[in-house]
């Protein structure tokens, strides 16, 4: 099983900042088989990349995936309210497909 | 639009069964697999299992191997979860998904909760 581990665990920063949240794999991640998701307290986690640099439909272009083999980095490039959550990263190229243990963004 | 809506959960004595169903709409049902996926109070996401478009192919965390039952009526759109010899590490709350691959749509989940 591909172990994906998240770092930081929790990231401080203020609206108009740039996040970079990053995702390591145990091993290589077949095909860039990897997914980045957001949830909020009391919410489904929400789709935000695949294939580790393809974004889903309806998420603003502040937000970028990229990455290959073991290292992955989600980045957020201008934090708004909204964006303070936690971001899971999942990777689906190796069964059983795994997730990290999760980002939580909050507001310094 | 996609909507999914889980329903089913509840209080379960430890031993005891639920079955979890998840209700489709706003897309053709029989072309995507489905999965189930869960959330621990308070804690990350974990893979529960998935089902291919016509019943196969079928997998199972090794969690709930031998336990729970993934199965689908695609002239219902419908997924089912089918949860047996329950256990206090079970209590989660249980998400449906489109996908196996990457997870596009999710319900809102329907929490389990194993107590004596």
């Amino acid at each position: 099983e591909i172990v994906l581990t998240q770092s930081p665990g929790t990231l401080s920063l203020s609206p108009g900042e740039r996040a970079t949240l990053s995702c390591r794999a145990s091993q290589s991640v077949s095909s860039s088989s990897l997914a980045w998701y957001q949830q909020k307290p009391g919410q489904a986690p929400r789709l935000l990349y695949y294939g580790a640099s393809s974004r889903a439909t309806g998420i603003p272009d502040r937000f970028s995936g990229s990455g290959s083999g073991t290292d992955f980095t989600l980045t957020i490039s201008r934090l708004e309210p909204e964006d303070f959550a936690v971001y899971y990263c999942q990777q689906y190229g190796s069964s059983p497909g795994t997730f990290g243990q999760g980002t939580k963004l909050e507001i310094k | 639009q996609v909507q999914l809506v889980e329903s089913g959960g509840g209080l379960v004595k430890p031993g005891g069964s639920l079955r979890l169903s998840c209700a489709a709409s706003g897309f053709t049902f029989s072309d995507y697999y489905m999965s189930w996926i869960r959330q621990a109070p308070g804690k990350g996401l974990e893979w529960v299992s998935y089902i291919g478009t016509s019943g196969s192919p079928i997998y199972y965390a090794d969690s709930v191997k031998g336990r729970f039952t993934i199965s689908r009526d695609n002239a219902k759109n419908s997924l089912f979860l089918q949860m047996n010899s329950l256990r206090a590490e079970d209590t989660a709350i249980y998400f449906c998904a489109r996908g196996h691959w990457q997870l596009e749509c999710w319900g809102q989940g329907t929490l389990v909760t194993v107590s004596s």
